[in-house]
């Protein structure tokens, strides 16, 4: 079966400094992989993709996540937090029909 | 530009009413059609997903049901609604079923 983990509940990061909210992936083949951000009492906002290309992907607000496949990770970065960045963020994965599958989700908070 | 709308945005429902939660979506034709369970602000649980009108495939066994009356139309409905239903309803879109866009939820809380 294809999943995600999201290994920490909770990151917690000083404004200004760079940040990482980590995913690692079991999937067969190549993956599709997602990163995902919800505020609180909203929806879910798509970040960035990766399906093929460069490993290194730029998504909205100034994030990015890089693919590893020899770590089968996809971590999401951003080199300069803001308070505003503070958030539930879900990784998924594209298993190959019908849904996404998300992971547990991380909750990030950045510090003033 | 496509939107998603739920409603409603809030509801308090004693445990045993039923329940009808609406999801419309503007701007697109024939999407495939998604309800997620969010429990204690957490993961995503996918409840139902329709791929046309009248399609309708269960993830989970449940006291729940799905309807899809109209091609950018999709209805979550109880007969008899259970504490556990309490949370954070997400409906979703997408034509292809990697790239999903999220309704902005309602919140259920089952007295």
């Amino acid at each position: 079966a294809q999943s995600v983990a999201q290994p920490e509940d909770q990151v917690n990061v000083a404004e200004g400094n760079p940040l990482t909210v980590k995913c690692t992936y079991s999937v067969s083949g190549n993956p599709y992989l997602f990163w995902y951000v919800q505020y609180p009492n909203r929806g879910l906002q798509f970040l960035l993709k990766y399906i093929t290309g460069d490993n290194l992907v730029k998504g909205s607000y100034g994030f990015e996540a890089e693919f590893n496949k020899s770590q089968t990770s996809f971590h999401l970065k951003k080199p300069s937090a803001l308070v505003s960045d503070s958030a539930l963020y879900f990784c998924a994965v594209y298993p190959g029909r019908r849904a996404l599958t998300f992971g547990s989700g991380t909750r990030l908070q950045v510090q003033p | 530009s496509q939107t998603i709308h739920q409603w409603p945005a809030t509801l308090v429902q004693p445990v045993g009413s039923p329940l009808s939660l609406e999801c419309t979506v503007e701007g697109t034709s024939n999407p495939n059609l998604y309800w997620y369970r969010q429990a204690a602000g957490r993961g995503l649980q996918l409840l139902f997903y329709s791929v046309g009108i009248g399609q309708i495939s269960s993830e989970v066994p449940q006291n729940l049901s799905a309807s899809r009356p109209q091609d950018r139309q999709f209805i979550l409905s109880s007969k008899k609604l259970l504490l556990s239903d309490s949370g954070f309803y997400l409906c979703a879109w997408s034509h292809r079923a990697y790239e999903q866009y999220f309704g902005p939820g309602t919140r259920l809380t089952v007295t």
